[in-house]
């Protein structure tokens, strides 16, 4: 069965500081895809990224970075010089191409003070 | 484009009663899902659906049902509401999922307590 474990349940950073927020995995396929979301304070989902298991090059979108390791099973995210509007739940998700569900880890609530 | 649309967005229930929680998106997309999410925790999936006339099971679908007779509208119906189910709610969309995976498109939540 797929899993997601997010360890870290709260990070606070001071403003301009940079943060990874750490996503590990578990899944038997050898095709699947991996995402990161953000909940701001509002409540709704954003989606950050999208990434398959075949492509194991690190992405970077401004301030925002991600690190794919499939020895480790891991999908890190990064935020660099941190802002206040980064406050929020970071979900990382899992999805098998066997199967149509997407498996979110438990989230890290992230806080960034000024 | 509206998107995804949820309604109502907050909701007080008695034990024991029933409730529609509505959910329609208009980018004509044939997978929908409903997850939960309940405090300090990630979302689970109750139920979803390839496409009108097809729903299946999630990880927690006990307490809830689903139809879908339009690519448009996914209601989830709680029947007999219970404390556990106080939740905030979401409904999501996408093209497509499993081999061809893409990203979700949620609506805004609707939050419900059962007391």
């Amino acid at each position: 069965a797929q899993k997601v474990t997010q360890a870290q349940t709260e990070i606070s950073v001071v403003e301009k500081e940079d943060v990874t927020l750490d996503c590990v995995y578990e899944t038997r396929d050898t095709t699947y895809y991996l995402f990161w979301y953000k909940q701001p304070p509002s409540g709704e989902l954003v989606f950050l990224i999208r990434r398959n298991s075949f492509d194991e090059q690190n992405e970077i979108s401004g301030r925002y970075s991600w690190n794919f390791q499939k020895s480790t099973s891991s999908f890190n995210f990064t935020i660099t010089a941190s802002q206040v509007v980064d406050s929020a739940v970071y979900f990382c998700a899992l999805q098998e191409t066997s199967g149509s569900r997407l498996t979110f880890g438990e989230g890290t609530q992230l806080t960034v003070n000024p | 484009n509206a998107g995804v649309t949820q309604t109502p967005k907050f909701r007080i229930l008695k034990i024991g009663q029933s409730m529609t929680l509505q959910c329609t998106q208009d980018m004509n997309h044939n997978y929908m899902y409903w997850y939960r999410q309940d405090p300090g925790m990630g979302l689970k999936l109750i139920y979803y659906s390839v496409g009108a006339g097809i729903t299946d099971k999630g990880e927690v679908p006990n307490g809830y049902n689903v139809s879908r007779s339009t690519t448009e509208d996914f209601p989830l119906r709680l029947e007999l509401a219970a404390p556990s189910q106080t939740s905030v709610y979401f409904c999501a969309s996408s093209t497509t999922g499993g081999r061809r995976s893409e990203k979700l498109f949620f609506g805004s939540g609707t939050q419900l307590s059962v007391l």
